[in-house]
């Protein structure tokens, strides 16, 4: 069974610039909930979407947004990158909704943005 | 505010000890608590879950406990291996945080051989 899948691995991109990363959740899952890593703030939840939806979200700006397809898959954007979006961005993807199921994570997109 | 902290913050042990890792939270609000081990530069393992009915969880050499009325719980790993040489965090849903998992800051184990 494929486990949480995210691309790309590795991402540079240059300040002011927009990214797009992916996630493809482990098949039957409909949540995929986004969170970023740095060395000082530790792992921040971004967002969640289940079943095409925006189910919750956590408290960054809006220059970060994300979909869900009918597929589960999940995609994220940061538009107008700044120096300190660079992070490790990390898929999880559960059952159901985030909390009540294990969630499981990929391997993340690490985005360095210069 | 709803937290999850961590202790110790690093541990270094000698090959074959068995050892204790904690986690306290500050709401007993929970659906569950989540064990992840991180290798560097990689993604969450998922080591353990515990239902917030559940008093412990064993798997192969780990075993976790969850006290919910005191907001701990301790991850046991027996007979440390260099292997097991990782970043472990815990991860608490509360109910009124909409289920998203709030981390602690996690304690990062050396392995000696």
């Amino acid at each position: 069974k494929a486990g949480v899948t995210q691309t790309p691995r590795y991402l540079i991109k240059t300040r002011g610039q927009q990214v797009t990363l992916s996630c493809s959740p482990i098949s039957g899952h409909r949540s995929v909930s986004w969170y970023q890593q740095t060395p000082g703030q530790g792992l921040q939840f971004l967002f969640e979407y289940f079943s095409e939806t925006q189910r919750n979200k956590g408290n960054f700006p809006g220059r970060f947004s994300g979909r869900q397809f009918s597929n589960s898959r999940s995609e994220m954007n940061v538009s107008t990158l700044e120096l300190g979006d660079s992070a490790l961005y990390l898929c999880a993807s559960s059952l159901s909704v985030s909390g009540a199921t294990e969630a499981f994570f990929g391997q993340g997109t690490r985005l360095t943005v210069v | 505010k709803q937290e999850v902290t961590q202790i110790p913050a690093a541990l270094s042990v000698p090959e074959g000890e068995n050892l204790v890792l904690n986690c306290s939270f500050t709401d007993s609000a929970i659906y569950n608590l989540q064990w992840f081990r991180q290798d560097p530069g990689k993604g969450l393992t998922s080591l353990l879950l515990i239902q917030s009915s559940q008093r412990e969880q064993t798997s192969g050499r780990l075993n976790a406990s969850l006290d919910k009325s005191s907001g701990r719980s301790t991850l046991y790993i027996a007979a440390s291996q260099p292997g097991d040489s990782a970043t472990y965090l815990c991860a608490v849903p509360f109910y009124n945080q909409g289920g998203k998992l709030i981390f602690g800051q996690g304690t990062e184990l050396s392995v000696k051989p």
